[in-house]
């Protein structure tokens, strides 16, 4: 079992919906990070954080550090939104390493 | 001016041969990650430098050694191409890194294919 995992996996949504993808992890942490990837295969960082809740835009991220469990939001979805988000962590003793999820394929249809 | 470029995008090549990939990083960054993209989009952490010293080796093929000629470049060099190394590498970088916690701000990845 991975010491990150996301669900769901693949996901499709209608323009204007409200989407959710969760991340749960097995490790202690220092972060956690949000990261987008195109379908043109560049990384981006959305988020990190190691408490609470963050907002840009219309994108959300959430962590709950004593259920070891963080969301993504995207309100009013946009097909534009339409990429590989990915949940990855730092654990608290490990240099800085980035430990990944499996990504969740997001597609929004107009 | 890109943050964080790598070359080359694209790689073919034969099995057997030896290649190197470049990353260069003008942010400042003390900190410099080399990750695997395999077939399934899965991202792994392969090394990581700061200060141009290695922090990070994550039990990868004694083929691949990176070397960080100064802290804004992280090269990694690929001895005897397999198939199996057919993947994408990302080049990544953050401010300092080693107790987590940091933004890492990643390179356009390069292409590799084995044939």
């Amino acid at each position: 079992k991975n010491e990150v995992e996301q669900s769901p996996q693949n996901l499709t949504a209608q323009e204007g919906e409200f989407i959710t993808i969760n991340c749960s992890y097995s490790v202690g942490i220092s972060a956690l990070h949000w990261l987008q990837q195109h379908p043109g295969g560049g990384i981006v960082s959305l988020f990190m954080l190691s408490s609470g809740k963050k907002k840009h835009g219309r994108l959300i991220a959430t962590i709950n550090i004593q259920e070891k469990h963080s969301s993504l939001h995207i309100t009013a979805s946009h097909p534009r939104d339409s990429a590989v988000y990915i949940c990855a962590v730092t654990g608290s003793s490990q240099g800085g390493k980035l430990i990944f999820g499996q990504g969740t394929e997001l597609s929004v249809k107009p | 001016d890109t943050a964080v470029s790598q070359t080359p995008k694209y790689l073919v090549t034969q099995m057997g041969n030896d290649k190197s990939i470049k990353c260069e990083q003008n942010l400042g960054h003390d900190t410099m990650y080399w990750y695997k993209q395999d077939s399934k989009k899965f991202l792994k952490i392969m090394f990581s430098y700061n200060n141009k010293e290695l922090i990070i080796n994550e039990t990868v093929p004694n083929r691949f050694s990176p070397k960080s000629p100064d802290k804004a470049h992280l090269n990694l060099h690929i001895n005897s191409l397999e198939l199996g190394d057919s993947a994408v590498y990302f080049c990544a970088s953050s401010q300092g890194g080693l107790a987590g916690g940091e933004t890492q701000y990643f390179g356009p990845g390069t292409r590799l294919l084995v044939l």
